[in-house]
């Protein structure tokens, strides 16, 4: 069975900081990694993925993450926190079929001018 | 083109009545998944279509809930006899493969109060 465990269900940041939101995942076999984002009142929207090649992949408006196997980690940063990153972040992990999805209980980010 | 489509975006309904939820998924997708998002709980996953495959119903939380898909496209999800705990936002995905994976389009969901 997987499992994904996200550290911290509320994070706060000063805009321009540093963001490091934490993903551990639990399976016996490589995954796919996914983040996505919640912004309020709208649906989720996929921000990266990893699938297989770079452990290091990019995603949207400037946020990437590092797949370390030997950690079973998938942290999400991003470089310098802007206001409009305050949303829900949810950590997912797909099984081998790529049909069954897994979520996190999901972070929610607060940036503070 | 268009996204996932749910309705009805906001549903209040009295304890011990009957709620259908609908989702348009995005054309030509041919799996379509529910979930379920309450408040501090993350998304958990309900049921999962795959073309005319029988639906992996194995996250339906009782028998109280059932979905249905018809013609491969538009799916109800069903809840009879709403109890409290039942209040959460329904998430509707669809999908497809692309590259080597499948991804994920979600639609805007589905808030369900009950009183």
């Amino acid at each position: 069975a997987q499992s994904v465990t996200q550290l911290g269900s509320h994070v706060s940041v000063s805009e321009g900081a540093l963001v490091l939101l934490r993903c551990n995942y639990s399976s016996s076999v490589p995954p796919y990694l996914f983040w996505y984002v919640q912004y309020p009142n709208q649906g989720l929207q996929l921000l990266l993925k990893y699938t297989t090649g770079a452990t290091l992949v990019k995603g949207i408006n400037g946020f990437e993450a590092e797949f370390k196997k030997s950690e079973t980690s998938f942290h999400l940063t991003k470089p310098s926190a802007h206001m409009s990153d305050a949303a829900e972040y949810f950590c997912a992990v797909s099984d081998q079929t790529g049909n069954q999805f897994y979520f996190g209980t999901g972070t929610s980010l607060t940036v503070i001018p | 083109g268009a996204g996932v489509s749910q309705s009805p975006s906001n549903k209040v309904t009295e304890k011990g009545k009957d709620v259908e939820l609908r989702c348009d998924p995005i054309s030509g997708h041919t799996a379509l998944y529910w979930y379920r998002q309450s408040l501090g709980q993350g998304l958990e996953f309900l049921i999962y279509f795959q073309g005319n495959s029988a639906p992996d119903k194995s996250g339906l939380p009782s028998d109280r809930f059932s979905a249905e898909r018809t013609g491969g496209s538009v799916s109800t999800l069903t809840i009879q006899r709403t109890q409290q705990e039942d209040s959460a936002v329904y998430l509707c995905a669809s999908s497809k493969w692309t590259d080597s994976y499948n991804e994920q389009f979600f639609g805007p969901g589905t808030r369900l109060t009950v009183l």
